[in-house]
């Protein structure tokens, strides 16, 4: 069965100090990997996708298929960083539908 | 203004009693879903729809039950068989097809008293 984790409830770390996000999935099918973002009092809304290999906000992620990972990582983290980060799995089963993460809050320190 | 609507935001409800929650979207998108977020759970999701008048069952369908009637709307029916409805429920569209963004409504919170 399909199924998202992410094994850190809370990630505190300094602003300016890297930050990673780990995600990890399984799926038999071949794996559409998501990055959402929920920040205070906002929707939650996409941050980025793996089939657009893109940096957003100075965000990366990257799929790697041998370890089922998703990973998001920023170099240097900001305290506008600081928002609850769920990994989202695209499953074509009939239709598609997304299985989510439990999420990670991050918490940027000053 | 372009988007996802929810209402009510806030929801009281007896034990025993049903309720619907509202979502509209003037995306047109084809497909829409119901999630329900509790701390530490994430999101699961309840029912998902692709097309009028067609849905299917997600994870945690038991106990509530929707309607595809209109493109733009996807009511959810938590009904007095769910046994834990004290949660935040999400609502979100996507373009069929597309490059698989959701799209998100603010969200209703039910409590059950």
């Amino acid at each position: 069965a399909q199924r998202v984790t992410q094994p850190e409830k809370l990630l505190s770390v300094f602003k300016g100090a890297p930050v990673e996000l780990k995600c990890n999935y399984s799926y038999s099918g071949s794996p559409e990997l998501f990055w959402y973002v929920q920040y205070s009092r906002q929707r939650l809304q996409l941050l980025l996708r793996h089939i657009s290999r893109e940096s957003i906000k100075g965000f990366t992620a990257d799929l790697n298929k041998g370890e089922t990972s998703f990973h998001l990582k920023k170099p240097f983290a900001q305290e506008e960083d600081s928002a609850m980060y769920y990994c989202a799995l695209s499953v074509r089963d009939y239709g598609q539908n997304f299985v989510f993460g439990p999420g990670t809050r991050l918490s940027v320190l000053p | 203004d372009g988007g996802i609507t929810q209402s009510p935001k806030y929801l009281f409800r007896k034990e025993g009693q049903n309720v619907t929650l509202s979502c509209e979207q003037n995306l047109n998108h084809d497909a829409m879903y119901w999630y329900r977020q509790d701390p530490g759970q994430g999101l699961r999701l309840i029912y998902y729809s692709q097309i009028v008048n067609d849905f299917q069952k997600g994870d945690i369908a038991e106990g509530y039950s929707v309607s595809r009637e209109k493109k733009e709307s996807f009511p959810l029916t938590v009904t007095s068989a769910q046994k834990n409805p004290t949660a935040f429920y999400l609502c979100a569209s996507s373009i069929l097809g597309g490059t698989g963004e959701l799209f998100f409504g603010e969200g209703s919170r039910l409590t059950v008293l």
